[in-house]
C-alpha cells in the first residue's frame, strides 16, 4: 500500500517568514495529492491540491510543487501571519479508483508575530 | 452549500460498550468515507461507502463496521469498545469518490474510559 513521509514535525517561524513542508510518497500509482490545515477542535480543511499531470499551482500565499520522478511534494507559504499557525497534512491518493486518502503524519506550524 | 455535518461531537463511553456515529455529506455527495484520528497514528483510513455499498476498507478489526443510507448518510458503529479506540472520527465525502477533492466535517471525539 501507500506510505506517505511529512517533514518536519513541527516548524515554528517568524510572521512574514516562508515555510516549506515536504512529502514524500512511496507508490507511483498515485496521482492526486491535497493538502489539509486541521485548527484545534476542528476537522481538516482542504487548501490546496495537485494532480499528477502538473508540476505546480499557486493560490495567493500557497503553492504545491510535486516532483513524480522523486516521488516527492511540497508545500509552501509565503508571508506567514498568525493566523497559519495550525497542523497541516498532506495525503495521497492512488489511482484504484477508490477514495481512500493515506496521510503524513502532520506538521505543527507556528508562527509568532 | 451546508458542509459535512457529524454528530454527536462529543461522546464518552466505558470499555465494552457500543457506539454508532453519524455523518451527513454535502448535499449531492454520493461518497462518505471515514477516517479515525489518533495522537500516535495520526489519520487512518477505516472504510468508503458509496451508493449503499462499501467500496473499500481499511486496516481495522471486524468491531468496526458502517452503512450508508439512500439518502447517502453514513453511520458507522464500534463494538465491544476498548481504550484504544478513543480518538477523533472524522468523516469525509465527495460527489463521486476516486480523485473528487474529499471535505471533512468536525469529527466526533470519542472517550473510553
Amino acid at each position: 500500500g501507500e506510505n506517505v513521509e511529512q517533514h518536519p514535525s513541527t516548524l515554528s517561524v517568524q510572521e512574514g517568514d516562508s515555510a516549506v513542508i515536504k512529502c514524500t510518497y512511496s507508490d507511483s500509482a498515485s496521482n492526486y495529492f491535497p493538502w489539509y490545515k486541521q485548527e484545534l477542535g476542528k476537522g481538516p480543511q482542504l487548501i490546496i491540491d495537485i494532480r499528477s499531470n502538473v508540476g505546480e499551482k499557486k493560490d495567493q500565499r500557497i503553492a504545491v510543487t510535486l516532483n513524480k520522478t522523486a516521488k516527492h511534494f511540497s508545500l509552501h507559504i509565503t508571508e506567514t501571519q498568525p493566523e497559519d499557525s495550525a497542523v497541516y497534512f498532506c495525503a495521497a491518493l492512488m489511482n484504484s479508483g477508490y477514495s481512500t486518502l493515506t496521510f503524513g503524519k502532520g506538521t505543527m506550524l507556528l508562527v509568532s508575530p | 452549500k451546508a458542509g459535512v455535518t457529524q454528530t454527536p461531537r462529543y461522546l464518552i463511553k466505558t470499555r465494552g460498550q457500543q457506539v454508532t456515529l453519524s455523518c451527513s455529506p454535502i448535499s449531492g455527495h454520493r461518497s462518505v468515507s471515514w477516517y479515525q484520528q489518533t495522537p500516535g497514528q495520526g489519520l487512518q483510513f477505516l472504510f468508503e461507502y458509496f451508493s449503499e455499498t462499501q467500496r473499500n476498507k481499511g486496516n481495522f478489526p471486524g468491531r468496526f463496521s458502517g452503512r450508508q443510507f439512500s439518502n447517502s448518510r453514513s453511520e458507522m458503529n464500534v463494538s465491544t469498545l476498548e481504550l484504544g479506540d478513543s480518538a477523533l472520527y472524522l468523516c469525509a465525502s465527495n460527489p463521486q469518490g476516486a480523485t473528487d477533492t474529499q471535505y471533512f466535517g468536525p469529527g466526533t471525539r470519542l472517550t473510553v474510559l
